[in-house]
This record gives C-alpha cells, structure tokens and sequence, in this order.
C-alpha cells in the first residue's frame, strides 16, 4: 500500500531566504506525485504535479519539485519565500491505475519577516 | 468560472442527530471525493464515487453515508453513529480519462463541530 511522510511538521523561515519542504513515499509500483498548499480555512490547491517525464517539476508561485525515485523522494523547494508563502503544504502519492490519492500530514510553512 | 462549491461553510451537530453536506461541482467531472481533515493528520479519505450511481468507501466510511444520483452533486451525510465528528470536510473531483491520471480539485470546505 501506498503512504508519504513529511518529515517536518513545522518549518519557520526567515523571508527571502529559500526553503525546502521534504516528502518521502513508499510504493511498490511506479507513482504519480503531488504538492498541494492550503491557506486558513480554504480547500487545498495543486503547486505542482510529477506523472512522468522530468523529474524537475515547476509549478505555480515560483515553487519547483525534484522527484528522485532512488531516494522515494519528492522535496518542494522555493529560492527565496515571501510573507504571503505562509500556508500549510502537503505532498500526495497515487499508484499508477489508482485514482486515490494518500496524502502526509502536512507541513506548516511560517514566513518569518 | 467552474469549480467546486461546499454548503454550509460551517455546520453544527447536536447529539444523535445525522447531517448532510452539500457538494456541487461544474468542471463536468466524473470522478468525486469526500475528505476529513483533522489537525496534524493530513486527509483522509472516506468516500469516492467514479460515477453516477455507484460509489465506494475509503479509509474511514464507518458513519457516513453518501450518494452520487447527479454527476454534479455528491452529498456527504453524518450520521449519528460517528461518535466524533468535529472536522474539516473537503470535496474534491477529478477528469477520468481512461488511465491518464488527472489531479484532484478541491472546495473549501465544511467545518463541523458539536453542540
């Protein structure tokens, strides 16, 4: 079966300074990946997405993805982050022919001015 | 603009009393979820439905119920057999392509607590 694990729970940044967000996964079978943030009291919103192909995955906001299948890894990672940054961010997995997705536990992401 | 709409924003519950939340979605989706998101558990999956009339559950379904009888409309209730339903609930959907996976979109939400 699969599952993903965010290592941090809570990562506190300094703004302009860059961060990474680490996800690892478990899978038997060959995946597809997934980041999504969500804001206070909002649905969650797709950063970026990894189905096949490159394994550097951009996405909205300036945040890009490196899928390392060795390592069963997909960090988020952003050069430098900005006050309105500050939101919680989750990564998800989902099995080729499966159309569930299993999601981490999140990580909160706090923008330190 | 096409999206997913949740109703009610925020949703109270006395005791033995079942639920529902409203979930509409206009993206022509054929795929619909249902989460529940408690703090520092991520999301959860309690039940999914790839199309009309049928429906399957997740992770966690043991007191809730659903139905799929409109492709826009996939109502979520609470029954009063869930001894603890104070969470954040979330619709999602998703474009069935026929094995091309395609990202879920997600609502905003329906915050439940107890009276």
């Amino acid at each position: 079966a699969q599952s993903v694990t965010q290592l941090d729970s809570q990562v506190p940044v300094f703004e302009e300074a860059p961060v990474e967000l680490r996800c690892n996964y478990s899978s038997s079978v060959s995946v597809y990946l997934f980041w999504y943030v969500q804001y206070p009291n909002q649905g969650l919103q797709l950063l970026l997405k990894y189905l096949s192909g490159s394994t550097l995955v951009k996405g909205i906001n300036g945040f890009e993805a490196e899928f390392n299948k060795s390592q069963t890894s997909f960090h988020l990672r952003k050069p430098s982050v900005h006050i309105s940054d500050t939101a919680e961010y989750f990564c998800a997995v989902s099995e080729w022919g499966n159309e569930k997705l299993t999601f981490g536990t999140g990580t909160r992401l706090t923008i330190i001015p | 603009d096409g999206g997913i709409t949740q109703s009610p924003k925020y949703l109270f519950r006395k005791e033995g009393q079942n639920v529902t939340l409203s979930c509409e979605q206009n993206l022509n989706h054929d795929a619909m979820y249902w989460y529940r998101q408690d703090p520092g558990q991520g999301l959860r999956l309690i039940y999914y439905s790839q199309i009309v009339n049928d429906f399957q559950k997740g992770d966690i379904a043991e007191g809730y119920s659903v139905s799929r009888e409109k492709k826009e409309s996939f109502p979520l209730t609470v029954t009063s057999a869930q001894k603890n339903p104070t969470a954040f609930y979330l619709c999602a959907s998703s474009r069935w392509t026929g094995g091309s996976y395609q990202p879920q979109h997600f609502g905003d939400g329906t915050r439940l607590s107890i009276l």
